[in-house]
């Protein structure tokens, strides 16, 4: 089946940092979401980007689908500790409409 | 989301015990997905349904079984379980919503340990 990658699976950053999580594929990906879950917590939607090099911000996180849609990135501008969790990418589309193929995550850690 | 709840939370159970996690939606979603979670894996689909009648395997369904009662109700089933099924959980419902993929509501979650 098809595998998105998702890389760096750690990042510990101090309090006003960035950071950024990729998620890369090796076939074409019909559309992604990207997804949060707080330590303890459920993972809970984002956001979903469709089309090739579209660009999304959610105030300080910053969505971006690649040109030739295999590969996606999350920045987040000045960390808080708000930020602190497991961010996962997905895969939504090809034949299974309706099902998800989830990355491996990236876990952030926020030092104040 | 209260709207998708599991039960039970937690459950310590051993080798070769049947076991029957809960999953049940006031969302009127017709979609529901069960995953498990491991360190380092992500999230891992044992099953889906898409509507009552529809029961499908996910990438990692063996030892695993699904029962669709209800639109409202989705059982995840260990007929017989082994230590590599502790992990955690999740319980999942989408509303169908033609060929795009629709956002997923996860329930709090099930941390199952099987000693």
């Amino acid at each position: 089946g098809q595998q998105v990658m998702q890389i760096p699976q750690y990042q510990h950053v101090q309090e006003g940092e960035d950071f950024t999580t990729y998620c890369n594929s090796s076939t074409t990906l019909s559309n992604i979401q990207w997804y949060k879950q707080r330590p303890g917590g459920h993972p809970v939607f984002l956001i979903q980007l469709v089309k090739s090099g579209e660009v999304k911000k959610q105030k300080r996180l910053t969505f971006q689908f690649g040109e030739a849609k295999k590969n996606s990135s999350l920045h987040i501008t000045a960390t808080q500790t708000t930020d602190v969790g497991t961010y996962f990418c997905a895969d939504g589309g090809g034949t299974s409409y309706g099902k998800l193929t989830f990355g491996q995550g990236t876990i952030l850690t926020v030092h104040p | 989301d209260a709207d998708v709840t599991q039960t039970p939370r937690n459950r310590i159970t051993k080798t070769g015990k049947r076991i029957m996690l809960e999953c049940s939606q006031t969302k009127g979603h017709d979609r529901m997905y069960w995953y498990r979670q491991d360190p380092g894996l992500g999230l891992r689909l044992i099953y889906y349904s898409f509507d009552v009648k529809d029961i499908n395997k996910g990438e990692i369904s063996d030892g695993y079984s699904v029962s669709r009662q209800a639109q409202a109700k989705f059982s995840l089933s260990l007929e017989s379980a082994i230590p590599n099924q502790t992990a955690l959980y999740f319980c999942a419902t989408s509303d169908l919503g033609g060929q795009s993929t629709d956002t997923q509501y996860f329930g709090p979650g099930t941390r199952l340990t099987v000693l």
